[in-house]
């Protein structure tokens, strides 16, 4: 079952310009993080916050966390064309003994050159 | 070396055949992944190995079959399977700490189905 879900799940601007996604889920998490992946290719990790965390930032990337709200945004600044891709959230959740990682339907950016 | 490495990339099956998909790190990690992928889709769980023990299954049909013979490999076994499973298969590690850490995936095995 998805536990994320990310808004908009299309998104397309300009060179330059600023993008935000936003996920909500709907249990308590450990961890929550976000992924990009290019057309059809493995998923690379971008940033992690954890449950206890309001905002952070790498790089061109800020992440927030509401937990009162179960919701985090991500805002990529001065977007390039190579920013191109699918950008997922993601929630750590415990499974029996262990952590699995579940994936919100995503957003597809794409960055006009 | 920060790689999973998924062999095959491309892979194209019979239903009456069997096949394997093979995926390797050498990060020291614990625990590791399979999930499957449909178009335009995210990617779903299908099994967690942590310590070399399965851990979790996610309800996955039979015909798909995990096995992880050392702590660097992990195998998904594949047996008589439908048109509606061909997807991309996904194999991840992290580092088993409480909590989960960042997951590390591989380029993914394209899965065609006929």
């Amino acid at each position: 079952s998805q536990q994320g879900e990310e808004d908009p799940q299309a998104l397309s601007i300009q060179e330059g310009e600023n993008a935000t996604m936003n996920c909500s889920y709907k249990t308590s998490i450990n961890n929550l993080q976000w992924y990009r992946q290019n057309s059809g290719r493995g998923l690379v990790h971008l940033i992690l916050i954890r449950s206890n965390e309001r905002e952070k930032h790498s790089g061109r990337l800020r992440v927030t966390l509401d937990t009162s709200k179960k919701s985090s945004s991500l805002l990529i600044t001065a977007s390039r064309a190579a920013d191109t891709a699918s950008y997922f959230c993601a929630t750590a959740l415990r499974g029996g003994s262990n952590y699995k990682l579940t994936f919100g339907k995503g957003t597809l950016l794409t960055v006009n050159p | 070396d920060t790689e999973v490495t998924q062999t095959p990339k491309h892979l194209v099956m019979g239903m009456t055949n069997k096949k394997s998909l093979k995926c390797e790190q050498h990060m020291g990690h614990r625990a590791m992944y399979w999930y499957k992928q449909k178009a335009k889709k995210p990617p779903e769980l299908m099994f967690v190995y942590s310590y070399e023990k399965l851990s979790i299954n996610e309800s996955v049909p039979s015909r798909f079959s995990p096995e992880c013979p050392n702590s660097s490999l992990l195998n998904l076994h594949l047996h008589a399977l439908q048109p509606e499973d061909s997807a991309l298969y996904l194999c991840a590690s992290s580092p088993l700490v409480q909590g989960l850490t960042e997951a590390f995936f591989g380029q993914g095995t394209r899965l065609t189905v006929v």
